[in-house]
């Protein structure tokens, strides 16, 4: 079966720093990744996926992520943290016929000023 | 206006009672989710739709049933609500294939 792993609850940055948001997953054939934002009060937003290809995927908001298969990885990086990006943040694999999506339990980001 | 969108934003309910949570989108998507949320545990796959007349469990879907009424609708209940359904609940849309869903606002429930 397929798990998502986010191993930070809560993750503190000052702004301007740069950010990197760990995430594992377990999944038995090709991944279909995804990072999701979710801002208070707010629905999750698409901010980056992986197919397939170029292993260093852009985003919006200026995230990337890079998918490593021999760690199982996909992590979530900014090089340079914004007050406004403090959200909660939650990587997710798709499977199935119907691409379903399991997500990790997510990260919150706090930035100080 | 938002793609879209869920009714009630929030509801408070007691135990045993029967409610209904309403999705519409106007992304004229075949594909509907229906998600619940906990604190810690991210986002779960109570059910999906395919279309009007393909209706699927998901990873929890005890205790929910759903109805899609039109492409556009689909409507998650709970017959008889218990408290440990409280949460936080995600209606979602995608097309078919590896495409990004759509979530909307969410409707947050409490059960007395």
């Amino acid at each position: 079966a397929q798990s998502v792993t986010q191993p930070d609850i809560h993750i503190t940055v000052s702004e301007g720093a740069s950010l990197e948001l760990r995430c594992n997953y377990s999944y038995g054939a090709t991944p279909y990744l995804f990072w999701y934002v979710q801002s208070p009060g707010q629905g999750l937003q698409l901010l980056l996926k992986y197919f397939s290809g170029d292993t260093l995927v852009q985003g919006i908001k200026g995230f990337e992520a890079e998918f490593k298969r021999s760690q199982s990885s996909f992590n979530l990086r900014k090089p340079s943290v914004h007050w406004s990006d403090a959200a909660e943040y939650f990587c997710a694999v798709g499977y199935g016929s119907a691409r379903q999506l399991t997500f990790g339990s997510g990260t919150q980001l706090t930035v100080l000023p | 206006d938002a793609d879209v969108t869920q009714t009630p934003r929030n509801r408070i309910t007691k135990t045993g009672k029967r409610i209904m949570l309403e999705c519409s989108q106007t992304k004229g998507h075949d594909r509907m989710y229906w998600y619940r949320q906990d604190p810690g545990l991210g986002l779960r796959l109570i059910y999906y739709s395919f279309d009007v007349k393909d209706i699927n469990k998901g990873e929890i879907s005890d205790g929910y049933s759903v109805s899609r009424q039109a492409q556009a609708k689909f409507s998650l209940s709970l017959e008889s609500a218990i408290p440990n359904q409280t949460a936080l609940y995600f209606c979602a849309t995608s097309e078919p294939g590896y495409n990004e869903q759509f979530f909307g606002p969410g409707t947050r429930l409490t059960v007395l």
